[in-house]
């Protein structure tokens, strides 16, 4: 599979503790995107970090990119129990025309 | 401001039935369009995408097909539905092929029995 992996697939935290949820792909990339759904709802763009960088910042939200070692992570500061969704990573692998998307991380803050 | 539309909402049909689904875009021109399948649980699957009127690339061999009759229009259709056809169908656009994010449709729910 050319998709990302996310791990872990579920995540329990407690309001206002880090979350961190890591992915994995394996070809060469454009760029790699970060997504959030809600359940039943159709996902959200949350952040697009380019294969030139290193690490992003947006808000609560910090992604780094280590492409030599192919895998990314979503750090979510200070939780809140709306950030209970599901959250998923996607590539833009080098020269295709679309998004792999991984099987994504379930999160649930519990308030 | 570009928004989505994606219709209809929930969808139960039995098995042999046709099937349409309907994505529209508004506030936006020629936009890449793609339709995703998400199964329970599950990552998306990417079924079709298309840069233009009458241009659909396939991903996977499925019983499925889409169309593109207008340039903000994009159908995903099935002359006879399988079981295996049920899942969360999500509609998404994009202004750029190589780079750019993807906007997501609020998707449609299809049970096929």
């Amino acid at each position: 599979s050319q998709q990302g992996e996310e791990d872990p697939q579920a995540l329990s935290i407690q309001e206002g503790e880090n979350a961190t949820m890591n992915c994995s792909y394996k070809t060469s990339i454009n760029n790699l995107q970060w997504y959030r759904q809600n359940s039943g709802r159709g996902l959200v763009h949350l952040i697009l970090i380019r294969s030139n960088e290193r690490e992003k910042h947006s808000g609560r939200l910090r992604v780094t990119l280590d492409t030599s070692k192919k895998s990314s992570s979503l750090l979510i500061t200070a939780s809140r129990a709306a950030d209970t969704a599901s959250y998923f990573c996607a590539t833009r692998r080098t020269g295709a025309n679309n998004l792999f998307f991984g099987t994504g991380t379930r999160l649930t803050v519990i308030p | 401001s570009q928004t989505i539309h994606q219709w209809p909402a929930t969808l139960v049909q039995p098995v042999g039935s046709p099937l349409s689904l309907e994505c529209t875009v508004e506030g936006t021109s020629n936009p890449n369009l793609y339709w995703y399948r998400q199964a329970a649980g599950r990552g998306l699957q990417l079924l079709f995408y298309s840069v233009g009127i009458g241009q659909i690339s396939s991903e996977v061999p499925q019983n499925l097909s889409a169309s593109r009759p207008q340039d903000r229009q994009f159908i995903l259709s099935s002359k006879k539905l399988l079981l295996s056809d049920s899942g969360f169908y999500l509609c998404a656009w994009g202004g750029s092929l190589n780079t750019g994010e993807l906007f997501f449709g609020e998707g449609s729910r299809l049970t096929v029995l």
